[in-house]
């Protein structure tokens, strides 16, 4: 079975643009969650999406959103951009996201803003 | 009450030895304790999971330990390996239901060395 994929994998990005970046689940895995993974503040949740519906979502500002597409794709598209978003971002899937169920990961897309 | 506090932050051991990471947390609906672990360049990987009705997990050369009472849980790497050499994060996740789905609350990491 194919493991999760993220593209692109590398970004460059200047400073006010916007970013869109897409993640493919576990083939029958429905539910698609996003953090954001920096030295500084380790791995936080974004949000999470199940059959095209935003479920959970973390702390951080509106800048950043996302959406599921009926075959469970996600993308998530943070609109003008900072410096301090420069990250790893991680998508990880799971069949159902209710919890005592394995998140598996994607290799993650890393953005770098200038 | 959302945090999960690891430590330590670096850990460096010769082949061989026993590698040992600690996590505690505070609020008690987390239910779910996996550790990832992470190479550069690649997302986590599970390692190991445990539910808190068992005190200890063992698969292969990694243990999980798990203390209820206090809130805390750990992990040993037995006969530590080079290739061990990467992240290691322990998180949580709360009983499903309300605003926890697909939510995952990690520590901040272990960078673990392990030299020949």
């Amino acid at each position: 079975k194919a493991g999760v994929t993220q593209t692109p994998r590398y970004l460059i990005k200047t400073r006010g643009q916007q970013v869109t970046l897409s993640c493919s689940p576990i083939s029958g895995h429905r539910s698609v969650s996003w953090y954001q993974q920096t030295p500084g503040q380790g791995l936080q949740f974004l949000f999470e999406y199940f059959s095209e519906t935003q479920r959970n979502k973390g702390n951080f500002p509106g800048r950043f959103s996302g959406r599921q597409f009926s075959n469970s794709r996600s993308e998530m598209n943070v609109s003008t951009l900072e410096l301090g978003d420069s990250a790893l971002y991680l998508c990880a899937s799971s069949f159902s996201g209710r919890g005592k169920e394995t998140q598996y990961f994607g290799p993650g897309t890393r953005l770098l803003v200038l | 009450q959302q945090q999960v506090k690891q430590s330590p932050q670096s850990l460096i051991v010769q082949k061989g030895g026993i590698s040992i990471i600690n996590c505690a947390y505070e609020n008690t609906a987390f239910d779910y304790f996996p550790w990832y672990q992470q190479f550069p360049g690649k997302g986590p990987a599970l390692l190991i999971a445990i539910r808190p009705d068992v005190s200890e997990k063992k698969e292969g050369r990694f243990t999980i330990s798990f203390n209820k009472s206090a809130k805390q849980f750990s992990l040993h790497i037995m006969d530590s390996q080079p290739g061990d050499s990467a992240t290691y994060f322990c998180a949580a996740d709360p009983n499903a239901g309300g605003t926890s789905y697909g939510k995952l609350t990690f520590g901040q990491g272990t960078i673990l060395t392990v030299h020949p």
